[in-house]
């Protein structure tokens, strides 16, 4: 069936360095991405979204690449600090939102 | 402020016994999901509804119901038929016409 995953199930940085974290997905009809942070203990919080016409997002400290061409979605973290510490899921929406499939997660580890 | 409530944050039961997990939302959300976390993977749809007195299946829906009698509440019964139990359990809410769930804190389920 149609899934989503992710590269890296762990990602170790240091204080300050960029942090890049990787989503790969195969339902060619998804048209909305979104990431979401999800700390220890607690429910996801939305980061940010991209729909599928667009290859670049950015926000505050994060960017959403998306390349439709390998189904490949990244997340950038400039300036990683630790309070970025926590597990982080794509997620991908097959409009409509009848159903949204998530990834099964990258935990970011940031080193101080 | 506007949320979504999970209630109870911890809970025990035995094995044989049904449990009732309870979400509500104060959003004006029409449309509520909940889903399950396991350790390690991502989150599975349990049950969603989009309007009141209606709801449908998700992925794993066997073992457990739901009900939605008010459009603020939409509480999940995990029932001895669920043969796994012990899980984090996460209530999401959408609004018509966005695509970011808003999450819960979630209830952490644990039978003994």
């Amino acid at each position: 069936g149609e899934s989503v995953g992710l590269h890296l199930p762990t990602l170790s940085v240091q204080e300050g360095d960029n942090s890049i974290i990787n989503c790969a997905y195969s339902n060619s009809a998804s048209d909305y991405f979104i990431w979401y942070k999800q700390e220890s203990g607690k429910g996801p919080q939305f980061i940010i979204d991209i729909r599928s016409n667009m290859d670049k997002r950015q926000g505050q400290r994060v960017t959403v690449l998306l390349n439709k061409t390998v189904k490949h979605l990244s997340l950038q973290i400039a300036a990683t600090q630790p309070g970025d510490s926590a597990v982080y899921f794509c997620a991908e929406a097959d409009g409509g939102y009848q159903k949204v499939t998530f990834g099964t997660g990258t935990k970011l580890q940031v080193i101080p | 402020d506007g949320g979504i409530t999970q209630s109870p944050k911890y809970l025990f039961r035995k094995e044989g016994q049904n449990v009732t997990l309870s979400c509500e939302q104060n959003l004006n959300h029409d449309a509520m999901y909940w889903y399950r976390q396991d350790p390690g993977q991502g989150l599975r749809l349990i049950y969603y509804s989009q309007i009141v007195n209606d709801f449908q299946k998700g992925d794993i829906a066997e073992g457990y119901s739901v009900s939605r009698e008010k459009k603020e509440s939409f509480p999940l019964t995990v029932t001895s038929a669920q043969k796994n139990p012990t899980a984090f359990y996460l209530c999401a809410s959408l609004q018509s016409g966005a695509n970011v769930l808003t999450f819960g804190a979630g209830s952490r389920l644990t039978v003994l």
